[in-house]
């Protein structure tokens, strides 16, 4: 069935420095890929998606970059700060009302001081 | 708009007692769907509709039930709670079931002794 891998389980940055997040999904007709930030107690929020029809997509120190061929996505931090301390979950689907999406495990980012 | 509401958002049962979890949304979505959030697991669907009087299972389906008698309202039940059902349950809700946000309720920390 399909699938969606997502890597590290752990992360830990110094603060201002960039983090990066990696996901790979294995159904070669998903074309809608959120990524959820979920912070401690709390429930998990969308904070950006791409289709993909598109490479890249921007939100101030938020990019989600997108390769098709590869079957590959990544969410990129940049100037990362504390509030950024959180569990981020990628997904895939379709973009068909009918269609799962697919959630990765998540992987939780530390910001150290 | 209120959103995903998920009730309770504590609760400890005993081994072998029954209990429904409540879920209502206001967003006239049509999916709606119940997750469990266990460590190192990510977010694993139990059940999910497409809409009212529609149900269908997912990955973790056993020892569960739902029923969706209106387009607002999708109660999870546990017929006869198991330790192993001690976990974070989220319920979420979207427009359709692919290629659109998720919008999840608080959650429900479960604690079955």
């Amino acid at each position: 069935g399909e699938n969606v891998e997502q890597h590290p389980s752990t992360l830990s940055v110094q603060e201002g420095d960039s983090a990066v997040i990696k996901c790979t999904y294995s159904d070669s007709a998903s074309n809608y890929f959120p990524w959820y930030k979920q912070e401690l107690g709390k429930r998990p929020q969308l904070i950006i998606d791409i289709r993909s029809n598109v490479g890249e997509k921007k939100d101030q120190r938020i990019a989600v970059t997108l390769n098709k061929t590869a079957k590959h996505f990544s969410l990129h931090i940049t100037e990362t700060q504390p509030e950024d301390s959180a569990v981020y979950f990628c997904a895939a689907s379709r973009l068909s009302r009918d269609d799962k999406i697919i959630f990765g495990k998540g992987t939780r980012l530390h910001i150290l001081p | 708009n209120a959103g995903v509401t998920q009730t309770p958002k504590f609760q400890v049962l005993k081994t072998g007692q029954s209990m429904t979890l409540q879920c209502a949304q206001d967003m006239n979505h049509e999916y709606m769907s119940w997750y469990r959030q266990d460590p190192g697991m990510g977010l694993r669907l139990i059940h999910y509709s497409v809409g009212a009087g529609i149900t269908d299972q997912g990955e973790v389906p056993n020892g569960y039930n739902v029923s969706r008698s209106t387009t607002e309202d999708f109660p999870l039940r546990l017929l006869s709670a198991a330790p192993s059902q001690t976990s974070v349950y989220f319920c979420a809700s979207s427009y359709f079931q692919g290629g659109t946000e998720a919008f999840f309720g608080q959650g429900t920390r479960l604690t079955v002794v």
